[in-house]
């Protein structure tokens, strides 16, 4: 996990408030991720950047929001959290020319 | 678009003998895939990739992977089990973009591997 740092580590909030998640790298890569980690449904991307200020949706993206304004951070909101987002969450960065992921150690995100 | 299915949940083997997990895949095009492994309460560690050229591909901590094209399928074996492979094990394409040409992983649901003492 080295070279990628999530915090906070856990969470737990109430229905409703927003939430924001940040994953930092020292790697200077290129890509990075968000996914979300759910018994029996594996690990499911949120959202991704390809570039500052160049982002996608992935395939469960609803009720999320994203953020990279420089290449280290990439931040990932919650915009009203419901008890279906809890889950845990990884980030994960990718490299040109490097065709593996480097992962963080994850959030655990509980809201009730 | 790219997938890749595990079919099983769960494996269990005895120590000291050899492991097989499934993966096999749904690609258009030549397929890159890989095999990542999570110890209970860390991130993925990644094992090894198949790109091109050997169709038996070799990993971290003795692992291996045999890429087979007529079946579509990339299982990963270890010819003798040890009690801390226990785990869970994920396989996964990578999926580029035809309009922005930008890649991401597509993963599946997971097979927890029990290697039993």
């Amino acid at each position: 996990d080295a070279g990628i740092t999530q915090s906070p580590r856990h969470k737990v909030t109430e229905t409703g408030t927003p939430v924001t998640l940040r994953c930092h790298q020292t790697e200077n890569h290129r890509y990075m991720y968000w996914y979300r980690q759910d018994p029996g449904h594996g690990l499911r991307l949120i959202h991704y950047s390809y570039g500052v200020k160049d982002t996608d949706k992935g395939e469960v993206s609803d009720g999320y929001s994203v953020s990279r304004s420089k290449t280290e951070d990439f931040l990932l909101t919650l915009e009203s959290a419901t008890s279906s987002q809890t889950s845990v969450y990884f980030c994960a960065a990718l490299g040109d020319g490097n065709y593996g992921y480097t992962f963080g150690s994850g959030t655990r995100l509980t809201v009730v | 678009a790219q997938s890749v299915a595990q079919p099983e949940d769960q494996v269990n083997v005895a120590e000291g003998n050899p492991l097989t997990v499934k993966c096999t895949y749904s690609v258009s095009g030549n397929p890159y895939l890989f095999w990542y492994v999570q110890y209970p309460n860390r991130g993925l560690q990644f094992l090894l990739k198949y790109i091109t050229g050997d169709n038996l591909v070799k990993g971290s901590y003795g692992f291996e992977a045999e890429f087979n094209k007529s079946q579509t399928s990339f299982h990963l074996k270890k010819p003798s089990a040890l009690v801390s492979d226990s785990a869970l094990y994920f396989c996964a394409v990578r999926d580029e973009s035809p309009t922005s040409g930008t890649y991401k992983y597509i993963f599946g649901t997971g097979t927890r591997l029990k290697v039993l003492a």
